[in-house]
C-alpha cells in the first residue's frame, strides 16, 4: 500500500520556470511532511519541510504548499537552475519512531 | 566533521552468499535507518533502530538482517533469502524529531 503518491514521474523545464511537483497522503496520523532532494549516487538532503497547521512555507526559492483538506501537498521551486536537476521525494511521517514513508520520486531536468 | 559513513560504495555478491553493509555515524544519534532504494520506486524502510540493542522490522524486512550493538554502528546483512537484492542501500541516522535525518552516501550492491 502506497501511502504517498508524488507526481509527476519526471519533469522537463526550462531555466528561470517553475516547476511544481505534487504529493498526496493518506496516513491522518502524519504531522510532518518534508521533501528530499537527491543527486545521482549521493544520499536524499532535506530541503523543506512543513507542518499541517500552515498552509504554506518558503525557504528561499522553495515553497511547499499544504491543503489539509485534501491530504495533499506540493513543492514549487521559483527561478529554477540548471543546478536543480536533481530527483526529489516528498516523504509524511508520524508517531513516536518518525519513519518516513516516501513518494516514488521525481526527476527533475533543467534546461539551459 | 560529523556524519554517516556507508562501506562500500559499491559491492559485488555471488547469487547465495550473505554480505555485510556497514554504516557508521558519529553524531551522537540515538536512532538508525536501512533504507532501499530501487528506481521509480522511492525508498523502502527495511530496518530501524531507536536505541541500542534493539531494532524493529520495516516494511520490506524479509532477507535482511541487523545488529546494534554499538551507538555508532548499524550494519546491514543481505542474506542469501532475499531473492532481489540488487539496489541502492541508505543509512540514515536520527537525532531528534522528524526533521534531525541525515543520510548516508549509499552503497550500490549488484548481484552477479
Amino acid at each position: 500500500q502506497q501511502q504517498v503518491k508524488q507526481s509527476p514521474q519526471s519533469l522537463i523545464v526550462q531555466k528561470g520556470g517553475i516547476p511544481i511537483i505534487n504529493c498526496a497522503y493518506e496516513n491522518t496520523a502524519f504531522d510532518y511532511f518534508p521533501w528530499y532532494q537527491q543527486f545521482p549516487g549521493k544520499g536524499p538532503a532535506l530541503l523543506i519541510a512543513i507542518r499541517p497547521d500552515v498552509s504554506e512555507k518558503k525557504e528561499g526559492r522553495f515553497t511547499i504548499s499544504f491543503n489539509k483538506s485534501a491530504k495533499q501537498f506540493s513543492l514549487h521551486i521559483m527561478d529554477s537552475q540548471p543546478g536543480d536537476s536533481a530527483t526529489y521525494f516528498c516523504a509524511g511521517t508520524g508517531g513516536s519512531n518518525y519513519k518516513l514513508t516516501f513518494g516514488k520520486g521525481t526527476l527533475l531536468t533543467v534546461n539551459p | 566533521d560529523g556524519g554517516i559513513t556507508q562501506s562500500p560504495k559499491y559491492l559485488f555478491r555471488k547469487e547465495g552468499q550473505n554480505v555485510t553493509l556497514s554504516c557508521e555515524q558519529n553524531l551522537n544519534h540515538d536512532a538508525m535507518y536501512w533504507y532501499r532504494q530501487d528506481p521509480g520506486q522511492g525508498l523502502r524502510l527495511i530496518y530501524y533502530s531507536q536505541i541500542v540493542n534493539d531494532f524493529q522490522k520495516g516494511d520490506i524486512a524479509e532477507g535482511y538482517s541487523v545488529s546494534r550493538e554499538k551507538k555508532e554502528s548499524f550494519p546491514l546483512t543481505v542474506t542469501s533469502a532475499q531473492k532481489n537484492p540488487t539496489a541502492f542501500y541508505l543509512c540514515a541516522s536520527r537525532l531528534d524529531g522528524a526533521h534531525g535525518y541525515t543520510f548516508g552516501s549509499g552503497t550500490r550492491l549488484t548481484v552477479v
